[in-house]
């Protein structure tokens, strides 16, 4: 059974700092890794996906990286803004059906 | 082309009344999943569904719950008699053949 962990739970910095969320798996037989945005009583909005032949993506100010080996991947937020505040959250695909298995997620909070 | 739509966004039901929550996955999308997602946790895998056949319903609880993708029409999450440890946000998402899961903007239903 997979088990996703997102450390640390909760991050608080002041604007224009980089963020680091860290994101481990115990399966590293995995067909994609996704990063989600969650806003408070919302929805989740996809911010970057790796396919597990992949290194790391990169979209604007965030960059994720991905080591299956070690199972683990790194989600970098350049220059963080207070809009950066929310919920990020971790999710692995299985090969076979692709249902993902999600970590408990980091809540980022910006401080102007 | 719009994105997954999700009906009733919020749910408010009595102890022992039933649920029914909507799912329209986008056009061209014949793979639906459910998730839910408890207060101050991530969100877990219920079921997954292809037009017409429940592929995995392995994380669904085996009483009261049920879910179907009809040829025509939404999928629907449906739960029997409700109890107070059902409040949560329910999440649906779609996609093609495989590869990224597009969610929806959940319903978020209340247990009175």
């Amino acid at each position: 059974k997979q088990e996703v962990t997102q450390i640390p739970a909760a991050l608080s910095v002041p604007e224009g700092e980089n963020l680091v969320l860290n994101c481990s798996f115990t399966d590293s037989a995995i067909y994609n890794l996704q990063w989600f945005r969650q806003d408070p009583g919302k929805g989740l909005t996809s911010l970057l996906l790796i396919q597990s032949s992949q290194r790391e993506q990169t979209s604007g100010r965030l960059n994720a990286s991905l080591d299956k080996s070690s199972g683990r991947s790194t989600l970098y937020i350049a220059a963080s803004q207070p809009g950066d505040s929310a919920t990020y959250l971790c999710a692995v695909g299985r090969g076979d059906d692709y249902k993902l298995s999600f970590g408990a997620g980091t809540t980022v909070t910006v401080r102007a | 082309n719009a994105g997954v739509m999700q009906n009733p966004r919020h749910l408010v039901r009595r102890r022992g009344q039933e649920a029914r929550l909507r799912c329209s996955p986008m056009k061209g999308h014949s793979h639906v999943y459910w998730y839910r997602q408890l207060p101050e946790e991530g969100l877990k895998f219920m079921v997954y569904l292809q037009k017409e056949n429940i592929i995995d319903e392995s994380g669904m609880p085996k009483e009261r719950f049920s879910a179907e993708f009809p040829k025509e029409g939404p999928s629907i999450l449906r739960i029997q008699q409700v109890v107070r440890g059902d409040s949560a946000a329910y999440f649906c998402a779609s996609s093609p053949l495989a590869d990224t899961q597009y969610f929806g903007p959940g319903t978020r239903l209340t247990v009175l």
